[in-house]
């Protein structure tokens, strides 16, 4: 059965750092695309970035140049490495497995709570 | 970008009855639109791909239409365990992007 488990989130301070993890089981994350959405405290879904199985890497705008998603093959894990946070970062984060052509998200993880604040 | 509009932002109705959600995107996606539901506490689910495919395990009473600019989802007859927030959402090709609608909450009246 294909899940997905995130982990790493928490409390952080605005500037700081912090690093996200999904880890899959039921298939092979080198096989297929793995992509992170977020969604703030009581707002909407927003995507946030793609990892493809050939490795190559997309992301939203609004986290361009401080968000980095990358895989490891050896623990079947995605991460998302998210530095210099806003408070508007804030957000449960999810990964979610994508399928097809257009690699619409049919399989999603709990989700993880990061909260950017002083 | 492309900009998904969601109406309404709220639809009350009753056990039974009919839903109608609308999603209208600022520029033509084509097919590449797809129907998420949200219940309180869970992430979303997949209902709906490619604009008028039910994805796996999606009950018959979910149905969608639509191309270019203009989406429609219908539950033929409400469940009460489809009263819930539902996304819209487009992938523009290049780059590779999703947006989402900012949603049609479906509650109980």
């Amino acid at each position: 059965e294909l899940q997905l488990v995130e982990s790493g989130g928490g409390l952080v301070q605005p500037g700081g750092s912090l690093r996200l993890s999904c880890a899959v089981s039921g298939i092979t994350v080198s096989n297929t695309y793995v992509s992170w959405v977020r969604q703030a405290p009581g707002k909407g879904l927003e995507w946030v970035s793609i990892i493809y199985s050939a490795a190559s890497t997309y992301y939203a705008d609004s986290v361009k140049g401080r968000f980095t998603i990358s895989r490891d093959n050896s623990k079947n894990t995605v991460f998302l490495q998210m530095n210099s946070l806003r408070v508007e970062d804030t957000a449960v984060y999810y990964c979610a497995r994508g399928v097809g052509a257009t690699s619409w998200f049919d399989f999603w993880g709990q989700g993880t709570l990061v909260t950017v604040s002083s | 970008e492309i900009v998904l509009t969601q109406s309404p932002a709220t639809l009350s109705l009753s056990p039974g009855e009919r839903a109608t959600l609308s999603c209208r995107a600022s520029q033509s996606v084509s097919s590449y639109l797809a129907w998420y539901q949200q219940k309180p506490g869970q992430a979303p689910r997949l209902l709906i791909s490619d604009a008028s495919n039910r994805a796996t395990g999606i009950p018959a009473r979910f149905s969608a239409s639509g191309s270019g600019t203009d989406f429609t989802l219908t539950i033929s007859s409400l469940e009460p365990e489809d009263f819930a927030v539902y996304y819209c959402q487009q992938r523009t090709n290049w780059p590779p992007t999703w947006t989402f609608g900012q949603g049609t909450k479906v509650e109980i009246k």
